[in-house]
């Protein structure tokens, strides 16, 4: 197990298309998150799995934005109509459960919308 | 409204020299601690952590230290190398229903000089 692999490291799109990033965990972990981290801040969260199931979502995941993780591995976050605001990188990372400690980051998704 | 605050943005630290990083927190139900350092192109990384009911907690050449009256943690290095070179995150957590969703302050660049 190589950690968290997310896909592709860097994507740039125009204003309005659809993107949609992947997060493959650390197999056992059974907690996937997604955090958002623009220049000059620490990530922030969006939203989190335990399992399939999305038991958390940040008010920053607006209704553009939707995540799944249908087996309860890997897990996509979509932006739909994306925007410049849109512009960060987009971090995954998988934990084992309550009591882990911290989290296992993958390196991120960079996205620029022109 | 920033719960987890890192007031300086950079810090330079002669090699060998103890390098001190400070964080403040506002919400006093946070009860969990992480340090996490981050290289550029690479997801950050944990290094240490501590519980509410310590006030230290030391791994090798890095010690972090809680002030829970004064809702102050900091991170000492030492010795500092150049190789610790890089972004370092305070993030905090107050336990919840539905799991450990840390706030993460907006970090703090270490640079060692040789």
């Amino acid at each position: 197990d190589t950690g968290v692999s997310q896909n592709p490291r860097h994507k740039i799109t125009k204003r309005g298309q659809n993107v949609t990033f992947r997060c493959d965990p650390i197999s056992e972990h059974n907690r996937l998150y997604w955090y958002r981290q623009t220049l000059g801040q620490g990530p922030e969260f969006l939203t989190y799995f335990q399992n399939e199931a999305q038991l958390e979502k940040s008010r920053l995941l607006s209704d553009r934005f939707s995540a799944e993780r249908p087996k309860g591995s890997f897990s996509t976050l979509e932006i739909q109509r994306t925007e410049q605001g849109d512009s960060a990188m987009y971090l995954c990372a998988s934990s084992l459960g309550q009591g882990a400690v911290g989290y296992t980051f993958g390196s991120g998704t960079r996205l620029t919308v022109v | 409204d920033q719960q987890v605050k890192q007031n300086s943005p950079s810090l330079s630290v002669q090699e060998g020299r103890i390098s001190i990083l400070n964080c403040d927190y506002t919400n006093s139900m946070f009860d969990y601690f992480l340090w996490y350092k981050k290289y550029p192109a690479e997801g950050p990384t944990f290094l240490i952590s501590i519980s509410s009911i310590k006030d230290k907690n030391e791994d090798g050449r890095f010690t972090v230290f809680l002030n829970k009256s004064a809702k102050h943690l900091s991170l000492h290095i030492v010795p500092s190398q150049p190789g610790d070179s890089a972004v370092y995150f305070c993030a905090a957590s107050a336990w919840d229903n539905y799991g450990q969703n840390f706030v993460f302050g907006p970090g703090t660049r270490l640079s060692v000089l040789p």
